[in-house]
């Protein structure tokens, strides 16, 4: 158990509407990872971070900013949810202090549904 | 540049073992595989670097081909509890280093009956 918790688990909106998810963690890691997830496609990487204040843009960051302004803390924003951003969205941290060779640890996952 | 696994699916009675395939068509500085089950999230199963170091899991092993940028997964005498979706995760090489994050593929759907 890593320590990790995602709000809210689930969350049905509708299309326009802003939407944040919160990503928490208790152990105070480094690198945190925001991923979506869609049949046939498996696991995408949006953002990431690597300290406070510091983010970086993954493979689908059109549509989603992030911050991170807590060590513990790290928010996905919708700024304006669309129905293809419908997904499950996971949250994840590295243990170990850099970004390589070290495994992630996932959250329980967000389901959000854009109507 | 997502890694491609193989196969799709597989069905297995309890015991029989299997192979799952991860391939990149990049150079690649470590392969990391997670099993998911059905409405959880991905697990950590092991990681396989450059050089040959592994880190994982006791029941299941790897493999990590660097020169054909190939792994593959090998699970032996399954259980029940080995049923749910493998994914493979690639860490590309750039420029002498790592890319850093975690390409995964699309994942293998591995179903044990009993």
């Amino acid at each position: 158990d890593a320590g990790i918790t995602q709000s809210p688990r689930h969350k049905v909106t509708e299309t326009g509407t802003p939407v944040t998810l919160r990503c928490h963690q208790t152990e105070n890691h480094r690198y945190m990872y925001w991923y979506r997830q869609d049949p046939g496609h498996g696991l995408r990487l949006i953002h990431y971070s690597y300290g406070v204040k510091d983010t970086d843009k993954g493979e689908v960051s059109d549509g989603y900013s992030v911050s991170r302004s807590k060590t513990e803390d790290f928010l996905l924003t919708l700024e304006s949810a669309t129905s293809s951003q419908t997904s499950v969205y996971f949250c994840a941290i590295s243990k170990t202090g850099t970004r390589h060779y070290n495994e992630q640890f996932f959250g329980p996952g967000t389901r959000l549904t854009v109507l | 540049q997502q890694p491609v696994q193989s196969p799709q699916a597989v069905i297995l009675r309890e015991g029989e073992d299997a192979v799952i395939n991860c391939s990149s068509s990049k150079a690649l500085y470590s392969v990391h595989w997670y099993r998911q089950k059905h409405g959880e999230a991905p697990v950590f199963l092991m990681i396989l670097l450059k050089g040959g170091e592994q880190k994982g899991h006791e029941k299941i092993s790897a493999s990590f081909n660097e020169k054909k940028q190939q792994s593959s997964l090998y699970l032996t005498a399954s259980q029940l509890s080995y049923s749910g979706t493998y994914f493979c995760g690639t860490e590309e090489t750039v420029g002498g280093g790592s890319q850093g994050n975690l390409i995964f593929g699309k994942g293998t759907k591995l179903s044990v009956k009993p």
